[in-house]
């Protein structure tokens, strides 16, 4: 079974904060990454897929970089908003078809 | 935006049960998923799906899960006896391609299925 980890578990924040968390994996055999965003009772809505090592990706306040060499990801929000509170997620695709999930890093941003 | 929907978004049912959890993939999408998440644990994979047969399963997806497309729009995960380990969040998710995907798959808001 293919390990992805994402740390920290969770993290408080104040707005306006800006804020980073790790995602890493088994660089071996290693297909693509992806960023999702989870809010509670929702669907993870997909933020970024990243293939390629150095891959930068850039969302409004949200961006992401990739390093399939050494086997990690960051994501980083910029200024941070209480509507940026959600469950964040790192899932790996290692063959086509099957995404080995992070246990996803709880972002609490108070006003 | 088009959206993956998933019916029911919370079951009850009694253990040794057959429950059908259904889920209507984006219309153009070839490709289609079920994972789980346990409580406190991770997402897990559990099959995907593509031109009208699993293409790949997890250890997870033994003899009492199956899935189907009856209709060319439904994608069903039917569990013939519920266990109570079987409790978790399923999302059913869509892909157009196999894989990388500028979008990302999409996943549908999650069944609960509690067995009790």
């Amino acid at each position: 079974i293919l390990n992805v980890e994402q740390s920290p578990q969770s993290l408080h924040v104040q707005e306006g904060d800006s804020t980073n968390f790790t995602c890493s994996f088994p660089s071996s055999n290693f297909y693509a990454l992806h960023w999702y965003r989870w809010e509670t009772a929702k669907s993870p809505e997909a933020l970024f897929v990243m293939t390629l090592n150095g891959d930068e990706k850039k969302k409004g306040r949200i961006s992401a970089t990739l390093n399939t060499k050494e086997g990690y990801s960051y994501l980083y929000i910029k200024g941070s908003q209480p509507e940026d509170s959600a469950t964040y997620l790192c899932a790996c695709i290692y063959n086509f078809n099957k995404f080995y999930f992070g246990s996803g890093t709880k972002l609490n941003v108070k006003p | 935006e088009p959206e993956v929907t998933q019916t029911p978004s919370h079951q009850v049912t009694q253990m040794g049960q057959e429950v059908i959890l259904r889920c209507v993939p984006i219309s153009n999408h070839l490709y289609f998923y079920w994972y789980r998440q346990i409580l406190g644990q991770k997402v897990e994979f559990l099959v995907s799906f593509y031109n009208n047969e699993i293409s790949e399963k997890s250890e997870i997806f033994d003899d009492q899960f199956s899935v189907e497309r009856p209709d060319g729009s439904n994608f069903t995960l039917k569990i013939r006896s519920t266990k109570l380990e079987d409790s978790a969040m399923y999302f059913c998710a869509s892909s157009l391609r196999q894989g990388e995907s500028s979008r990302g798959y999409t996943f549908g808001s999650g069944t609960r299925l509690t067995v009790v």
